[in-house]
């Protein structure tokens, strides 16, 4: 059975006190990973997509990283403007379209 | 780019009325839409699969009556939750894809509070 597992389900941190975010998954066949980010009561704001094991990238103070098994999202000195929930989504293979979601790691970055 | 409208942001609804959400891609044309539903501190448990000009794909254990999906354009898709109650209070998002390199773009989401 697909499924994504994120962990911590919550972490605080002090400005500038980097740390990673991780979502394991198992997946028949992966067509991509997502991870995005959720301010409360608004929809989840697209930060990256991976597709194979190896590849990163990079968005101000993130970055995302892929293996065979999971996918780290580091957060690099965050400021508090940072807090939000971060989720983690794969796309299995095959035809459908459908993403599979974790249950997000909530993020307070306190000044 | 690549925006996806949802309205209402907050919808109060008696229980056994209907309430329709709709979910519009501004800058882009969707023939996919996908609805999620997400309950406090839960996942995002896709609902079902819109499609353009046919009919919607439901995931196992939704009720096709009770959660009536309408694609009837390219960047139009609605969800009409039939005689509603208060389980079915909820968040529901609605998403899309405009290209590969932008991932699925949501929505701001629909609040249902079923009264």
């Amino acid at each position: 059975e697909d499924q994504v597992t994120q962990s911590p389900e919550a972490l605080r941190l002090q400005e500038g006190e980097s740390s990673s975010l991780n979502c394991s998954y198992t997946v028949s066949g992966l067509r991509g990973l997502f991870w995005y980010r959720q301010d409360p009561g608004k929809g989840p704001e697209f930060l990256f997509t991976l597709y194979s094991a190896g590849e990163e990238k990079e968005k101000e103070r993130l970055k995302a990283t892929l293996t065979k098994k999971e996918s780290f999202l580091h957060i690099t000195a965050p400021k508090p403007e940072d807090s939000a929930t971060y989720l983690c989504a794969v796309q299995p293979g095959g035809a459908t379209n459908k993403l599979i979601f974790g249950t997000g790691t909530l993020l307070a970055v306190q000044p | 780019g690549a925006v996806v409208s949802q309205h209402p942001s907050r919808v109060i609804c008696k229980s056994g009325t209907s309430v329709k959400i709709e979910c519009r891609s501004l800058d882009f044309q969707a023939t996919t839409m996908f609805w999620y539903r997400q309950f406090p501190k839960q996942s995002l448990m896709l609902m079902a699969t819109s499609n353009e000009g046919s009919k919607a794909t439901y995931e196992q254990g939704v009720e096709k009556d009770k959660f009536l999906i309408n694609h009837a354009s390219l960047t139009l898709s609605t969800l009409t939750v039939t005689s509603a109650h208060p389980e079915d209070s909820s968040f529901y998002i609605c998403s899309a894809s405009p290209g590969h390199l932008y991932g699925y773009t949501f929505g701001s989401g629909t609040r249902l509070t079923v009264v």
